[in-house]
């Protein structure tokens, strides 16, 4: 089946920091792929996605690459501000029987300080 | 994109009632998704609710426990039955877009089962 991992958290960092958040998947397609955001008391917002090999989604100065050889999707920010703070999910969704369906990793706290 | 909203948006209920959460969307989908997310964890999908049939359940959830309707395209319930602590959770509903299969949330139903 479909599975996601993302780097353990949480992760805290200094305003101004650079950001990467891990995270591979394994699935039997080719799925779509997709960072939601959460944040606090709030629920999931679409940040990012990308839907084939070697497509960048970006969002908000957060980027990531489709890696289909490294099967990876990693979450990447120049310079986080406080406003970034948040558990950030990566997930995967299927194009075939479990079509709209999506698998998501366990997220990943971040929380930047000033 | 589509707006989701969810009623109630939080509850405190005592074990061994249920609770019944509803899921309104603004235009018609085919497709409509249950979550459930415990605290400090990742999103589970408890089942897929499809207009005129009967909704498909995840390994884990069973319809007695989490029965579902959908009486039309943009309109879906769920209730959580004979609920103990452990069913404290948020409970999210989703749709999906089918062009590129991101989901949409709601802003869930916050349970807490004393």
């Amino acid at each position: 089946g479909n599975s996601v991992t993302q780097m353990e958290g949480p992760v805290t960092l200094s305003e101004e920091a650079f950001l990467t958040i891990n995270c591979t998947y394994t699935a039997t397609g080719y799925p779509s792929l997709f960072w939601y955001v959460q944040y606090p008391g709030e629920g999931l917002q679409l940040l990012l996605k990308a839907t084939k090999a070697d497509d960048k989604g970006s969002n908000k100065g957060f980027e990531a690459t489709y890696r289909k050889e490294t099967t990876s999707f990693h979450l990447e920010k120049g310079s986080v501000q406080v406003s970034d703070s948040a558990v950030y999910f990566c997930a995967l969704s299927d194009r075939g029987t479990n079509a709209g369906k999506s698998t998501f990793g366990d997220g990943t706290t971040l929380t930047v300080k000033p | 994109s589509a707006v989701i909203s969810q009623k109630p948006s939080r509850d405190i209920c005592q074990r061994g009632t249920s609770l019944t959460i509803q899921c309104q969307v603004d235009s018609q989908v085919t497709m409509m998704f249950w979550y459930r997310q415990q605290p400090g964890q990742s999103l589970t999908l408890i089942a897929t609710a499809n207009q005129g049939s009967e909704a498909t359940y995840e390994s884990g959830f069973v319809i007695d426990k989490f029965p579902i309707s959908r009486p039309n395209l943009t309109f879906s319930t769920l209730t959580v039955s004979n609920m103990s602590p452990e069913d404290s959770s948020i409970y999210l509903c989703s749709v999906t877009n089918r062009a590129a299969y991101e989901q949409y949330f709601g802003p869930g139903t916050r349970l807490t089962v004393t």
